[in-house]
C-alpha cells in the first residue's frame, strides 16, 4: 500500500509563488513518474504536466508553459511542483498522482490534495 | 490537442439502475482510457485503465469498452455509494486530457 503525501495549505497574493511538496512512501519512488493536477473550486480536472523520477523527463501542459516548474529529489522520494505569475484563478487544490511507466500512464494513486487560494 | 468530451453532465438513477457514460475522443488513441470516481470532496480513484480492465479492489459492477474514439464506463447496478463524478482520462500521449466529468446523482 503506497502513499503520497501532500504539504499543507497556502494563502498567496497575486504574483507571488507557490510550491507544493508531495512526498512518496511504500514503492520505488524513482520507478514511476508523478504527475500533477488541479482542479478549480466546483470545476473539473485539470492536467498539469508530468515528471518522470527516474529519467528526469517533463512534460507540461501547454497553459502552464513557463509558468510551472516540476522536481524531483529522489533522495527523499519527493516531487515538488511551483507556480508562479499567481492569478486568482489559479486557485485550486493541487493533486500529485503516481503514475507507472508506459503503457500505462494513468495516475493509480493520489495524494490528498493541497489547497492553494491566491488573494490580496 | 485531442480533446475528451463526457456526455451527459449529469444525471440521476435509482438505486439498482443500470449508468452508462460516455467519453468521445476527437481522435484515435486506440484502448489508452482510463476512468476515476470522485466521490464529493475526495481524492479520484482509479476505476479502469486500458479502457476495459478493472483496477484492483473495485466492484465488479463498474465495467468499461470501446477502443479509438468511443468509450463507455457502465455502473451494472446504481448503489448509494457511487454518487460522484466520473472523469474519463487519455493517455496515448501529453497531454493526458481529462473530460469534463458526469455528474452522478441518485
Amino acid at each position: 500500500q503506497f502513499q503520497l503525501v501532500q504539504s499543507g495549505g497556502e494563502v498567496q497574493k497575486p504574483g507571488a509563488s507557490v510550491k507544493v511538496s508531495c512526498k512518496a512512501s511504500g514503492y520505488t519512488f524513482s520507478a514511476y513518474h508523478v504527475t500533477w493536477v488541479r482542479q478549480a473550486p466546483g470545476q473539473g480536472l485539470e492536467w498539469m504536466g508530468w515528471i518522470s523520477a527516474y529519467s528526469g523527463h517533463i512534460d507540461y501542459a501547454e497553459q502552464f508553459q513557463g509558468r510551472v516548474t516540476m522536481t524531483t529529489d529522489t533522495s527523499t522520494s519527493t516531487a515538488y511542483m511551483e507556480l508562479r505569475g499567481l492569478r486568482s484563478d489559479d486557485t485550486a487544490v493541487y493533486f500529485c498522482a503516481r503514475v507507472p511507466s508506459f503503457p500505462r500512464t494513468y495516475s493509480d494513486g493520489w495524494g490528498q490534495g493541497t489547497l492553494v487560494t491566491v488573494s490580496s | 490537442d485531442i480533446q475528451m468530451t463526457q456526455s451527459p453532465s449529469s444525471l440521476s438513477a435509482s438505486v439498482g439502475d443500470r449508468v452508462t457514460i460516455t467519453c468521445r475522443a476527437s481522435q484515435d488513441i486506440s484502448n489508452y482510457l482510463a476512468w476515476y470516481q470522485q466521490r464529493p470532496g475526495k481524492v479520484p480513484k482509479l476505476l479502469i485503465y486500458a479502457a476495459s480492465t478493472l483496477q484492483s479492489g473495485v466492484p465488479s459492477r463498474f465495467s468499461g469498452s470501446g477502443s479509438e474514439t468511443d468509450f463507455t464506463l457502465t455502473i451494472s447496478s446504481l448503489q448509494p455509494e457511487d454518487v460522484a463524478t466520473y472523469y474519463c482520462q487519455k493517455y496515448n500521449s501529453v497531454p493526458h486530457t481529462f473530460g469534463q466529468g458526469t455528474k452522478v446523482d441518485i
